[in-house]
């Protein structure tokens, strides 16, 4: 089975602070992708690679960054955080080339700004 | 741009409840289409899909049908239990696309 992994579950940090979110998948899926979900707008997507060094802004990128140096990991770096990126992060990674290809999910980060 | 829009929740039902989720969207050209659901706690996990018009994707007593004529993927159970209650994304991937556009999530809560 693919597995996706966050590095936290549940995070708190300070405004100001630059916060790092970890994610791991084992399949060598070449997409991975950072969404953020809150209540009443789903999941909305905050940046994307489709290889190793390429990145791509997603529909709210503001205030955020990413890095995929291998394959397998893709991190989110959120340069100084703040009150409203308060939300659920969650991870995902996909196969290439393939018609219909599904996304797999990480558990999810839980991040508190205060 | 593609998108996708779904009922909203909450939605109570009773045990052995029929269900139905209305899911349209609006796409170019044929994109595929998916259930996902979020059990508490938890990450995304796909329940269903279907890649082309007039297929049904089928798991778990779920069921959706591709419709392009309606531009619509409702998904339907014919009798829910109680470990159904989650959260239930209707999504879409376009044609040669690498990003799943997904709907508002609608949560179901099944009563004993």
């Amino acid at each position: 089975d693919v597995k996706v992994t966050q590095s936290s579950r549940y995070l708190v940090k300070r405004t100001g602070e630059k916060v790092f979110l970890e994610c791991v998948q084992d399949m060598d899926h070449e997409n991975m992708f950072w969404y953020r979900q809150d209540p009443g707008l789903g999941l909305r997507l905050i940046y994307f690679s489709y290889d190793v060094k390429m990145k791509e802004k997603g529909d709210i990128p503001e205030g955020y960054s990413v890095s995929r140096e291998k394959k397998e990991r893709f991190s989110l770096i959120l340069e100084s955080a703040s009150t409203n990126q308060t939300s659920m992060y969650l991870c995902a990674s996909s196969l290439s080339g393939l018609w219909g290809t599904e996304a797999f999910f990480g558990q999810g980060t839980r991040l508190t700004v205060v | 741009g593609d998108s996708v829009t779904q009922m909203e929740g909450p939605v109570t039902l009773s045990e052995e409840a029929f269900l139905t989720i209305n899911c349209t969207y609006t796409a170019t050209g044929y994109p595929s289409l998916f259930w996902y659901v979020q059990y508490p706690g938890e990450g995304l996990q796909l329940l269903l899909k279907a890649t082309k018009a007039d297929d049904k994707g089928s798991n778990k007593g779920f069921e959706a049908t591709y419709r392009k004529e309606t531009t619509s993927f409702h998904l339907e159970k014919g009798s829910v239990q109680v470990s159904d209650s989650a959260v239930y994304f209707c999504a879409l991937l376009g044609a040669g696309g690498f990003k799943t556009i997904f709907g508002a999530g609608t949560r179901l809560f099944v009563k004993a």
